[in-house]
Protein backbone atom coordinates (compact mmCIF):
# COMPACT_ATOMS: atom_id res chain seq x y z
CA UNK A 1 0.00 0.00 0.00
CA UNK A 2 1.18 3.30 -0.74
CA UNK A 3 2.50 5.46 2.31
CA UNK A 4 -0.15 8.17 2.72
CA UNK A 5 -1.63 9.74 5.86
CA UNK A 6 -4.20 12.53 6.48
CA UNK A 7 -4.64 14.35 9.59
CA UNK A 8 -6.98 15.26 11.34
CA UNK A 9 -9.09 12.25 10.43
CA UNK A 10 -12.21 13.41 11.99
CA UNK A 11 -13.20 17.50 12.94
CA UNK A 12 -16.16 19.58 13.65
CA UNK A 13 -15.63 23.12 13.32
CA UNK A 14 -17.74 26.53 13.19
CA UNK A 15 -19.10 28.30 10.22
CA UNK A 16 -16.65 31.24 9.62
CA UNK A 17 -13.53 29.19 10.98
CA UNK A 18 -10.30 28.11 9.26
CA UNK A 19 -9.68 24.99 9.02
CA UNK A 20 -6.20 22.70 7.28
CA UNK A 21 -6.01 19.43 6.58
CA UNK A 22 -2.71 17.46 5.95
CA UNK A 23 -2.08 14.91 3.45
CA UNK A 24 1.64 13.42 4.20
CA UNK A 25 3.26 10.76 2.09
CA UNK A 26 6.37 8.39 2.45
CA UNK A 27 6.44 7.68 -1.63
CA UNK A 28 7.99 10.91 -2.97
CA UNK A 29 5.44 11.03 -5.67
CA UNK A 30 5.36 13.87 -7.92
CA UNK A 31 1.35 14.49 -8.02
CA UNK A 32 -0.90 15.33 -4.96
CA UNK A 33 -4.86 15.96 -5.13
CA UNK A 34 -7.18 16.77 -3.04
CA UNK A 35 -10.67 15.52 -3.67
CA UNK A 36 -14.19 15.82 -1.50
CA UNK A 37 -17.01 13.06 -2.03
CA UNK A 38 -20.65 14.09 -1.72
CA UNK A 39 -23.38 11.79 -1.79
CA UNK A 40 -24.81 11.95 -5.54
CA UNK A 41 -21.38 14.10 -6.52
CA UNK A 42 -18.89 10.91 -6.38
CA UNK A 43 -15.24 12.52 -6.45
CA UNK A 44 -14.78 16.27 -7.12
CA UNK A 45 -11.12 17.34 -7.89
CA UNK A 46 -10.26 20.71 -5.50
CA UNK A 47 -6.57 21.40 -6.28
CA UNK A 48 -3.84 19.23 -7.49
CA UNK A 49 -0.23 19.72 -7.59
CA UNK A 50 2.47 18.37 -9.51
CA UNK A 51 5.55 19.48 -7.66
CA UNK A 52 6.60 21.80 -4.74
CA UNK A 53 4.83 25.03 -5.34
CA UNK A 54 2.89 23.88 -8.67
CA UNK A 55 -0.36 23.68 -7.70
CA UNK A 56 -3.57 23.82 -9.91
CA UNK A 57 -7.70 24.28 -9.32
CA UNK A 58 -9.90 21.43 -10.14
CA UNK A 59 -13.91 21.66 -10.57
CA UNK A 60 -14.63 22.82 -7.23
CA UNK A 61 -12.04 25.11 -6.02
CA UNK A 62 -13.63 28.17 -4.72
CA UNK A 63 -13.27 28.66 -0.69
CA UNK A 64 -10.10 26.40 -0.59
CA UNK A 65 -6.33 26.88 -1.10
CA UNK A 66 -3.58 24.47 -0.95
CA UNK A 67 0.07 24.47 -0.47
CA UNK A 68 3.12 22.47 -0.93
CA UNK A 69 6.37 23.36 0.48
CA UNK A 70 7.48 19.81 0.47
CA UNK A 71 7.05 16.73 -1.59
CA UNK A 72 5.79 14.65 1.05
CA UNK A 73 3.02 17.77 2.21
CA UNK A 74 0.01 19.12 0.52
CA UNK A 75 -2.30 21.45 2.45
CA UNK A 76 -5.63 22.12 1.97
CA UNK A 77 -6.56 25.67 3.80
CA UNK A 78 -10.69 26.29 4.01
CA UNK A 79 -9.93 30.04 4.41
CA UNK A 80 -13.73 30.26 6.15
CA UNK A 81 -15.56 27.31 6.50
CA UNK A 82 -19.17 27.08 5.31
CA UNK A 83 -21.61 24.46 5.97
CA UNK A 84 -21.49 23.40 2.24
CA UNK A 85 -18.05 22.45 3.60
CA UNK A 86 -19.16 19.14 4.99
CA UNK A 87 -17.76 16.69 3.73
CA UNK A 88 -15.24 14.06 3.54
CA UNK A 89 -12.00 14.80 2.15
CA UNK A 90 -9.34 12.21 -0.06
CA UNK A 91 -5.79 13.22 -0.40
CA UNK A 92 -4.73 10.95 -3.67
CA UNK A 93 -1.23 10.62 -5.43
CA UNK A 94 0.39 9.13 -8.70
CA UNK A 95 2.49 6.96 -9.88
CA UNK A 96 4.48 6.94 -12.46
CA UNK A 97 1.73 6.87 -14.65
CA UNK A 98 -0.37 9.70 -13.67
CA UNK A 99 -2.86 7.86 -14.01
CA UNK A 100 -3.29 5.17 -10.82
CA UNK A 101 -3.85 7.46 -7.82
CA UNK A 102 -3.77 5.97 -4.56
CA UNK A 103 -6.08 7.46 -2.28
CA UNK A 104 -5.33 8.01 1.32
CA UNK A 105 -8.26 7.21 4.12
CA UNK A 106 -9.81 10.27 4.37
CA UNK A 107 -10.78 13.39 6.62
CA UNK A 108 -14.66 13.54 7.64
CA UNK A 109 -15.15 17.28 7.99
CA UNK A 110 -18.15 18.52 9.39
CA UNK A 111 -19.00 22.27 9.80
CA UNK A 112 -21.80 23.36 12.14
CA UNK B 1 -21.85 18.39 -16.56
CA UNK B 2 -21.19 15.25 -15.66
CA UNK B 3 -18.84 13.80 -18.32
CA UNK B 4 -18.70 10.30 -16.53
CA UNK B 5 -22.30 8.55 -15.62
CA UNK B 6 -23.00 5.83 -13.37
CA UNK B 7 -26.50 5.58 -13.82
CA UNK B 8 -27.25 2.62 -11.54
CA UNK B 9 -26.63 3.87 -8.05
CA UNK B 10 -26.92 0.77 -6.68
CA UNK B 11 -26.91 -2.99 -7.66
CA UNK B 12 -27.53 -6.34 -5.63
CA UNK B 13 -26.46 -9.90 -6.77
CA UNK B 14 -26.60 -13.11 -5.34
CA UNK B 15 -22.91 -14.84 -4.14
CA UNK B 16 -21.68 -16.72 -7.15
CA UNK B 17 -23.18 -14.99 -9.60
CA UNK B 18 -21.88 -12.45 -12.31
CA UNK B 19 -21.75 -8.13 -10.91
CA UNK B 20 -22.23 -6.03 -14.03
CA UNK B 21 -21.07 -2.50 -13.45
CA UNK B 22 -21.92 0.00 -16.18
CA UNK B 23 -20.15 3.60 -16.49
CA UNK B 24 -20.95 6.22 -20.20
CA UNK B 25 -19.01 8.99 -20.47
CA UNK B 26 -19.42 12.07 -23.12
CA UNK B 27 -15.83 13.24 -23.23
CA UNK B 28 -14.12 11.72 -26.57
CA UNK B 29 -10.69 12.87 -25.83
CA UNK B 30 -10.93 10.58 -22.76
CA UNK B 31 -8.43 7.45 -23.50
CA UNK B 32 -8.04 5.89 -20.46
CA UNK B 33 -10.18 4.38 -18.16
CA UNK B 34 -10.36 2.94 -14.52
CA UNK B 35 -12.01 1.47 -11.89
CA UNK B 36 -11.83 1.85 -7.91
CA UNK B 37 -13.58 0.36 -4.82
CA UNK B 38 -14.54 2.19 -1.69
CA UNK B 39 -15.17 0.42 1.46
CA UNK B 40 -16.62 2.17 4.01
CA UNK B 41 -14.58 4.59 6.02
CA UNK B 42 -11.41 4.11 3.88
CA UNK B 43 -10.10 5.90 0.96
CA UNK B 44 -10.66 4.68 -2.70
CA UNK B 45 -8.53 1.92 -4.02
CA UNK B 46 -8.01 1.22 -7.49
CA UNK B 47 -9.21 -2.16 -9.23
CA UNK B 48 -8.49 -1.89 -13.04
CA UNK B 49 -7.81 0.13 -15.55
CA UNK B 50 -7.88 -0.25 -19.70
CA UNK B 51 -6.52 1.89 -22.69
CA UNK B 52 -8.47 3.29 -25.17
CA UNK B 53 -6.54 1.13 -27.92
CA UNK B 54 -7.89 -2.11 -25.89
CA UNK B 55 -11.62 -3.30 -25.80
CA UNK B 56 -11.22 -5.91 -22.87
CA UNK B 57 -8.70 -5.78 -19.72
CA UNK B 58 -8.73 -8.87 -17.48
CA UNK B 59 -7.47 -9.31 -14.04
CA UNK B 60 -8.93 -12.32 -12.14
CA UNK B 61 -12.28 -12.17 -11.43
CA UNK B 62 -12.58 -8.92 -12.60
CA UNK B 63 -12.87 -7.95 -16.40
CA UNK B 64 -13.10 -4.77 -17.81
CA UNK B 65 -14.82 -4.04 -21.62
CA UNK B 66 -14.70 -0.94 -23.41
CA UNK B 67 -16.91 0.20 -26.48
CA UNK B 68 -15.32 3.25 -28.06
CA UNK B 69 -18.09 3.86 -30.59
CA UNK B 70 -20.63 4.09 -27.53
CA UNK B 71 -18.52 5.48 -24.79
CA UNK B 72 -19.54 2.83 -22.73
CA UNK B 73 -17.67 0.39 -20.53
CA UNK B 74 -18.71 -2.34 -18.03
CA UNK B 75 -16.86 -4.01 -15.18
CA UNK B 76 -17.69 -7.65 -14.85
CA UNK B 77 -16.82 -9.53 -11.77
CA UNK B 78 -17.16 -13.34 -11.91
CA UNK B 79 -18.05 -15.09 -9.59
CA UNK B 80 -19.39 -12.22 -6.61
CA UNK B 81 -17.97 -12.41 -3.35
CA UNK B 82 -19.61 -11.05 -0.48
CA UNK B 83 -16.40 -9.24 0.25
CA UNK B 84 -16.64 -7.55 -3.08
CA UNK B 85 -19.65 -5.18 -1.84
CA UNK B 86 -18.58 -1.75 -1.87
CA UNK B 87 -18.89 1.43 -4.07
CA UNK B 88 -17.39 1.08 -7.67
CA UNK B 89 -16.24 4.43 -9.29
CA UNK B 90 -15.97 4.61 -12.71
CA UNK B 91 -13.09 6.88 -13.90
CA UNK B 92 -10.98 8.86 -17.16
CA UNK B 93 -8.96 10.92 -18.32
CA UNK B 94 -7.70 12.37 -21.32
CA UNK B 95 -4.23 12.70 -23.50
CA UNK B 96 -1.67 14.82 -23.74
CA UNK B 97 0.16 16.31 -20.59
CA UNK B 98 -1.15 16.13 -17.41
CA UNK B 99 -5.14 15.26 -17.45
CA UNK B 100 -7.42 15.29 -14.56
CA UNK B 101 -9.06 11.72 -13.74
CA UNK B 102 -12.76 12.61 -13.95
CA UNK B 103 -14.69 10.00 -11.46
CA UNK B 104 -18.29 8.63 -11.92
CA UNK B 105 -20.73 9.11 -8.78
CA UNK B 106 -20.79 5.67 -8.11
CA UNK B 107 -22.33 2.46 -8.08
CA UNK B 108 -22.97 0.25 -4.54
CA UNK B 109 -22.77 -2.96 -4.74
CA UNK B 110 -24.27 -5.40 -2.58
CA UNK B 111 -23.35 -9.15 -2.71
CA UNK B 112 -25.98 -11.39 -1.01
CA UNK B 113 -24.55 -14.64 0.56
Amino acid sequence: DAGITQSPRHKVTETGTPVTLRCHQTENHRYMYWYRQDPGHGLRLIHYSYGVKDTDKGEVSDGYSVSRSKTEDFLLTLESATSSQTSVYFCAISGTSRHEQFFGPGTRLTVL
Amino acid sequence: DQQVKQNSPSLSVQEGRISILNCDYTNSMFDYFLWYKKYPAEGPTFLISISSIKDKNEDGRFTVFLNKSAKHLSLHIVPSQPGDSAVYFCAASGTGGYQKVTFGTGTKLQVIP
